[in-house]
C-alpha cells in the first residue's frame, strides 16, 4: 500500500515548455487536490477534485491545468511553463468521509 | 475567501518546556481545523486535528483548542523533545475534511533548544 506516490520527484524545465506532474492514490479516495509550496507561503491549493471526471479551481489555478480521468490519477499540466512556477508541488487525497487529507513526497519544479 | 494568519513566524524552547503557537482564520464558515508537522524536505504529515463541534482535543504531548467566537485554534506541544523541530502549519477549511481544500496559515519554524 503506497498512499499518495508522485512523480517525477525533481525536474528541471526551461520557460515555455510544458510537462505533467502525475499524482496516483491506491486508497480508493475520492477527493484529490494538488497543492505548492513556496518559501515563507505555506502551502497554496492549485486545483482539487472531487470525483473521476471533474476538477475545481483552487486559490491560484492559473497557468495549471489539470485532469482526473481516473478515480487514482491527478494529472496536474503546465502548458508554458514559468519561472514564477519554480516550487515545490504537493499531491494529497483524501475519502468522503472527512478524514485527514494524505500528502504525497512532493515534486520539485525549477524552471529556468 | 478563507484567510489564515499564523503566529509566531519562528519559535525557540527549551527541550522540556512547553510550546505554543496560535492561528486566526476569517471564514465563520470554516469548521475543520487540521495541523500539519513538516520535516526539511519532507512531506506535511498530520499531526492533529479539530472540528468545529469540539472545543479541545487532545493526543499525548499535543493538544489543540478552538475559540469559535474569537475564530481562533491554537497547537500545544508539552514537554518538548529534540524530535518535535520542525516547521508546523495550521489550516482551515469549510467543507469538514477539507472536501474544497484546505487554506494553510504561513507555517511556524519550532526549534528545540537542547
Amino acid at each position: 500500500n503506497a498512499g499518495v506516490t508522485q512523480t517525477p520527484k525533481f525536474r528541471v524545465l526551461k520557460t515555455g515548455q510544458s510537462m505533467t506532474l502525475l499524482c496516483a492514490q491506491d486508497m480508493n479516495h475520492e477527493y484529490m487536490y494538488w497543492y505548492r509550496q513556496d518559501p515563507g507561503m505555506g502551502l497554496r491549493l492549485i486545483h482539487y477534485s472531487v470525483g473521476e471526471g471533474t476538477t475545481a479551481k483552487g486559490e491560484v489555478p492559473d497557468g495549471y491545468n489539470v485532469s482526473r480521468l481516473k478515480k487514482q490519477n491527478f494529472l496536474l499540466g503546465l502548458e508554458s511553463a514559468a519561472p514564477s512556477q519554480t516550487s515545490v508541488y504537493f499531491c494529497a487525497s483524501r475519502p468522503v468521509d472527512g478524514s485527514a487529507q494524505h500528502f504525497g513526497d512532493g515534486t520539485r519544479l525549477s524552471i529556468l | 475567501g478563507e484567510n489564515v494568519e499564523q503566529h509566531p513566524s519562528t519559535l525557540s524552547v527549551q527541550e522540556g518546556d512547553s510550546a505554543v503557537i496560535k492561528c486566526t482564520y476569517s471564514d465563520s464558515a470554516s469548521n475543520y481545523f487540521p495541523w500539519y508537522k513538516q520535516e526539511l524536505g519532507k512531506r506535511p504529515q498530520l499531526i492533529i486535528d479539530i472540528r468545529s463541534n469540539v472545543g479541545e482535543k487532545k493526543d499525548q504531548r499535543i493538544a489543540v483548542t478552538l475559540n469559535k467566537t474569537a475564530k481562533h485554534f491554537s497547537l500545544h506541544i508539552t514537554e518538548t523533545q529534540p524530535e518535535d523541530s520542525a516547521v508546523y502549519f495550521c489550516a482551515a477549511s469549510v467543507g469538514g475534511g477539507g472536501a474544497d481544500g484546505l487554506t494553510f496559515g504561513k507555517g511556524t519554524h519550532l526549534i528545540i533548544q537542547p
